[in-house]
């Protein structure tokens, strides 16, 4: 099974800053990373997800660099805004060959934007 | 836009007793989930549940759990004799059909707060 180790834990940025977040993962044999976003009393919803077959995933201000040979991928927020605010998590699939879809998550990063 | 729902919000229930918990997947999806999320840990997968048995379940999944499409449109998990550390969120979330190795995007509901007294 797969395990991602993401850090920091908590980030604050000021306003228009840049946020990044980062995580760590065991098998290279998976090869879909997606990052969830999760407001206060919500579910997480799906923000961005990257295939290694790139080494790089942008969506108008979130970009995730994936970083193969080190197993390692982040997200970045550019501009970052109040809104922007919540918790994010790494993911990657827990089977190889994201069998039955499932995922593993990382602990979680929780982001406060200053105005 | 189509959304995963979940009954009720927020449960509280004393230890021992069983619970339900309620969600109704995107309706043309065929794969679904639960997942739970302890107060300030990360979301851990539980169980999943494709052509109406379950396809992959946790550890965490034990005979304490179960889960059940009982009609077309709901699926729940059912907790027999709740205890202290059950106290979560749950989420349930579903997703279309993988094909072959390719990742479906999974749909997440609102959660339900289950808090064991």
């Amino acid at each position: 099974q797969q395990q991602v180790k993401q850090s920091p834990q908590s980030l604050i940025v000021q306003k228009g800053g840049i946020s990044i977040i980062n995580c760590a993962y065991e098998n290279t044999a998976f090869d879909y990373f997606p990052w969830y976003q999760q407001f206060p009393g919500k579910g997480p919803a799906l923000l961005i997800a990257i295939r290694p077959d790139v080494s790089e995933k942008k969506e108008g201000r979130f970009t995730i660099s994936f970083n193969k040979s080190a197993k390692q991928f982040s997200l970045h927020i550019m501009d970052s805004q109040p809104g922007d605010s919540a918790t994010y998590f790494c993911a990657a699939p827990l089977l190889p060959n994201n069998a039955g879809n499932m995922l593993t998550f990382g602990g979680g990063t929780r982001l406060m934007v200053k105005p | 836009e189509p959304e995963v729902t979940q009954t009720p919000s927020h449960q509280v229930t004393q230890m021992g007793q069983e619970v339900i918990l309620r969600c109704v997947p995107i309706s043309n999806h065929l794969y679904f989930y639960w997942y739970r999320q302890i107060l300030g840990q990360k979301v851990e997968f539980l169980v999943s549940f494709y052509n109406n048995e379950i396809s992959e379940k946790s550890e965490i999944f034990d005979d304490q759990f179960s889960v059940e499409r009982p009609d077309g449109s709901n699926f729940t998990l059912k907790i027999r004799s709740t205890k202290l550390e059950d106290s979560a969120m749950y989420f349930c979330a579903s997703s279309e059909a993988p094909s072959g190795s390719s990742y479906n995007e999974q749909f997440f509901g609102p959660g339900t707060r289950l808090t064991v007294l």
